[in-house]
């Protein structure tokens, strides 16, 4: 199956600050590379679907300009977290589909002070 | 995506069998039943799929009802780090990557007790 890299594992940051999430598809071409949120207890929340050389399509409630993707190559697709505030503090998850199932990268853990 | 019901926890005792049940009562023909778990801080793990035959690999077996109403997955000798929350999601399978995200519920907190 694919294997999928986050990088980093876990980012602080300060309030205010950008942070950037990385997510590469190590041995799959992913057209499409999809983020997830999730806050402690809860369940996975789709955020974006990110698109190889276009725009992301954003879920509903998910600021664009707050949560900027970009997906420029087959294999990397970046989520920057921008003006970052302690209620952003969440794991974040990337994933890309296979021919029949989804892989998921390894999560990044931000905590925003 | 049809919607999924699962017990929100279970224990188990180490090396016995953890039987995960789901309900979709409403589930579509073409859709499918995946089984993913979530170990603490980690990713989403892909187990086993079925449409209605029962399925079977190096991981868990899956047992669908006839009329598609319900599944369980099986662990057949849970070990310790089997420990993790399973999401059994229903959704049309997909060729060539797919265009929709996954639609996670609660799962079950599947604890596996020394």
């Amino acid at each position: 199956g694919a294997v999928v890299s986050q990088h980093p594992s876990r980012v602080i940051c300060k309030s205010g600050t950008s942070v950037k999430i990385e997510c590469r598809s190590l041995d799959f071409q992913a057209t499409t590379m999809f983020w997830y949120r999730q806050f402690p207890k809860q369940s996975l929340m789709l955020m974006a679907t990110s698109n190889e050389g276009s725009k992301a399509t954003y879920e509903q409630g998910v600021e664009k300009d707050k949560f900027l993707i970009n997906h420029a190559s087959l294999t990397l697709s970046t989520l920057t977290v921008t003006s970052a505030h302690p209620e952003d503090s969440s794991f974040y998850i990337c994933s890309v589909r296979g021919s029949t199932e989804a892989f998921f990268g390894q999560g990044t853990r931000l905590t925003v002070v | 995506d049809a919607k999924t019901t699962q017990p929100p926890s279970m224990d188990c005792a180490e090396g016995r069998a953890a039987n995960l049940p789901c309900n979709h009562s409403t589930i579509s023909g073409n859709e499918y039943v995946y089984w993913y778990r979530q170990i603490h801080s980690q990713g989403p793990q892909y187990i086993i799929h079925g449409l209605k035959n029962n399925e079977t690999n190096e991981m868990a077996s899956l047992i669908i009802t006839e009329d598609r109403k319900s599944s369980t997955l099986i662990l057949p000798h849970a070990t310790l780090r089997d420990t993790a929350v399973y999401y059994c999601i229903v959704r049309p399978s997909n060729s060539g990557g797919g265009a929709d995200g996954l639609t996670f519920g609660k799962g079950t907190h599947l604890i596996i007790q020394p």
